[in-house]
């Protein structure tokens, strides 16, 4: 089955604690990308990834890391996550950056204390 | 900085009616993208609107874009319940720049 997956689902952690949330898609798209979502602030993108090796920042990219070693992978890294990176993330890939649709992952709800 | 404001952030209609949600941005933009999501799930990707005066239509619901007016609305023909969800816009510059802008969101909810 086509789909882009994360994990974990779940996570409560403390400040500081560093965290790689992971994100596989296995329809050999180019585009991946990640997104947080709050309440009142709405979707905004953190990092995305063209290709392989080809990243870079979106809206939101203070206190996160990304690599794409990996065509299929895209981790998402809070190296010293903080309260304030209390969130619902998502991550997303595409064929081709621009012109297609994305596809999401369900979502790792993340809680900072 | 590109903006990109919905109308209404809130709509509660009737089933069988009509509606039209409102997607306005601030700066020039290549593409024009559409989205659902459903009350604790993930998002579903609607309509990628790619030039001035695309239309797109599935089942329901219209998509357009006017890139002149840096416009595009969301039509809902004859509502029916499993309508009711959260939809967003969202705004990428230009081809090559895939930084996406979301608009706030609008909340639908038809009531039977």
């Amino acid at each position: 089955e086509a789909q882009v997956t994360q994990n974990p689902r779940y996570l409560i952690t403390v400040t500081g604690k560093k965290l790689t949330v992971t994100c596989s898609q296995n329809m050999n798209h180019e585009y991946m990308s990640w997104y947080r979502q709050d309440p009142g602030l709405g979707l905004r993108q953190i990092y995305y990834s063209m290709n392989v090796e080809v990243t870079d920042k979106g809206d939101v990219p203070e206190g996160y890391k990304v690599s794409r070693k990996e065509k299929r992978n895209f981790p998402l890294i809070l190296e010293s996550p903080s309260p304030n990176q209390t969130s619902l993330y998502f991550c997303a890939s595409s064929p081709f950056p621009g012109t297609y649709e994305q596809y999401f992952g369900p979502g790792t709800r993340l809680t900072v204390t | 900085e590109l903006k990109v404001e919905q109308n209404p952030l809130f709509l509660s209609m009737q089933e069988g009616k009509n509606y039209t949600i409102y997607c306005n941005y601030s700066t020039t933009s290549d593409r024009l993208y559409w989205y659902r999501q459903d009350p604790g799930k993930s998002l579903e990707s609607l309509f990628v609107l790619l030039s001035n005066g695309a239309v797109k239509q599935e089942g329901r619901l219209m998509a357009s874009l006017d890139t002149k007016a840096r416009l595009s609305t969301l039509h809902i023909t004859a509502a029916v319940h499993d309508l009711s969800a959260t939809y967003f816009c969202a705004v990428a510059p230009r081809f090559g720049n895939e930084k996406l802008t979301f608009g706030t969101g609008t909340r639908l909810t038809i009531i039977p």
